[in-house]
């Protein structure tokens, strides 16, 4: 089964960019990464997701290493109400959220 | 389109008693799955169910059951609660359980027991 690693915590300054690793070194082939963000008491919310190729939207940028074992999300302008508990999961079956990385974006 | 509609969203039972949770997924979607959140053990994977029927299950004791209606409606039971059993239990839902498809979650209903 494919797992991921994130840091445990990460802070960022508001206004700038938050780089969120995820590293998936067993992915597999057909496995897509997708991220989600948790905020307190709420449902998680999906972000983004990819196969290979680098993805855009409006909310955020994922960043696939060509290798597919790790990747990095990206808020590129990171405010206040970013702040949250982000999960990057690489398995569409039986999906499991790890604990997650806990942002928190400073004043 | 209405979102992911979890009921109740708060509930308090003792020990031994059991609890039913409901889940409306957004229209058109068909599958279903069910989380705990605890404190120290992020979000689990009960099981999920697709046209009524159990696709997958996490690593849940029997007590914890769940099915899905015709109209893709799903409930969760759990039976001779335990003082463990108090969580967060969230509901996801997304068209069918496939490689690319995302889920979408509800607010989940807040579970003590006492």
């Amino acid at each position: 089964d494919a797992k991921t690693t994130q840091p445990t915590s990460m802070d960022c300054a508001e206004g700038r960019a938050a780089n969120l690793p995820c590293n998936h070194s067993t992915i597999s082939g057909n496995e897509y990464v997708y991220w989600y963000r948790q905020i307190h008491s709420q449902g998680p919310q999906y972000i983004i997701h990819g196969l290979k190729n680098n993805e855009t939207n409006e909310m955020a940028s994922l960043i696939i290493t060509e290798d597919r074992k790790s990747s990095t999300l990206i808020l590129p302008h990171a405010t206040l109400r970013d702040t949250a508990v982000y999960y990057c999961i690489v398995r569409a079956q039986k999906v499991t959220f790890g604990i997650g990385t806990k942002l928190q974006v400073i004043p | 389109k209405a979102g992911v509609t979890q009921t109740p969203r708060y509930l308090i039972k003792t020990r031994g008693q059991q609890v039913t949770l409901s889940c409306s997924p957004i229209s058109g979607h068909r599958s279903v799955s069910w989380y705990q959140q605890t404190p120290g053990q992020g979000l689990q994977f009960l099981f999920e169910y697709f046209s009524e029927t159990q696709r997958n299950k996490g690593n849940f004791p029997g007590r914890f059951s769940g099915r899905q209606f015709s109209n893709s409606r799903s409930e969760m039971n759990v039976s001779t609660l335990e003082l463990g059993d108090s969580a967060l239990y969230l509901c996801a839902s997304r068209r069918a359980p496939e490689t690319n498809e995302k889920l979408f979650f509800g607010s989940g209903t807040q579970l003590s027991v006492l």
